[in-house]
């Protein structure tokens, strides 16, 4: 069965400093990766997708996340965090071929500390 | 707006009521997804359609649940007798098949209460 892993329910960061927000996942073949945010009483926001090719993805926000195919990973970073990055935050991940049902992660709440 | 949008945004309803939720895609996506979320976990997948078809179907999916796309634009996911349990935020997200990945992109949810 395809999972999605974020290990951590709780990230806390200060203002200015960088942030990771970690994701494993057991997805069959090369899968398509993906992170979203999700605001309180909001629905998910799509920040960034891995496709193929370069290993290191940018997407929204300033958000970018590194795909390591031996670690089976897809950690989402910040070179320097903001306030208003505070909110939850959902790695999903699909096999290729067609457009199957994302299988997401529990999430991770990230607070940024001002 | 061209976004996903999702009527009602909250419903609460007595237990044993029926309970209709309504989804608008992006205009050019043909597929569709419901999903719930319960607090403290991930989206589930519950089904989806391309165009007015429905393709899959997950587990989670009683049969007091049913979900139609009649004209392959809106979706309808109705709740029967609904209980308890049902308590979650129901999900839509649609896309475009063909471009990629295909990402989805969600609507804001319907909350649902069942007392």
């Amino acid at each position: 069965a395809q999972s999605v892993a974020q290990p951590e329910d709780q990230v806390n960061v200060a203002e200015g400093n960088p942030l990771t927000v970690k994701c494993t996942y057991s997805v069959s073949g090369n899968p398509y990766l993906f992170w979203y945010v999700q605001y309180p009483n909001r629905g998910l926001q799509f920040l960034l997708k891995y496709i193929t090719g370069d290993n290191l993805v940018k997407g929204s926000y300033g958000f970018e996340a590194e795909f390591n195919k031996s670690q089976t990973s897809f950690h989402l970073k910040k070179p320097s965090a903001l306030v208003s990055d505070s909110a939850l935050y959902f790695c999903a991940g699909r096999p290729r071929g067609g457009n199957t049902p994302l299988v997401f992660g529990k999430g991770t709440r990230l607070s940024v500390i001002a | 707006d061209t976004g996903v949008s999702q009527d009602p945004r909250h419903k609460i309803t007595k237990r044993g009521q029926n309970v209709t939720f309504r989804c608008d895609p992006i205009s050019e996506h043909n597929r569709l997804y419901w999903y719930r979320q319960t607090l403290g976990q991930g989206p589930e997948f519950l089904t989806y359609f391309q165009n007015e078809a429905q393709l899959e179907k997950s587990r989670l999916l009683s049969d007091r649940f049913s979900a139609e796309r009649p004209k392959g634009s809106f979706s309808t996911l109705e709740i029967q007798r609904t209980e308890q349990g049902d308590s979650a935020m129901y999900l839509c997200a649609s896309s475009l098949e063909g471009t990629g990945a295909g990402e989805q992109y969600f609507g804001p949810g319907t909350r649902l209460t069942v007392t």
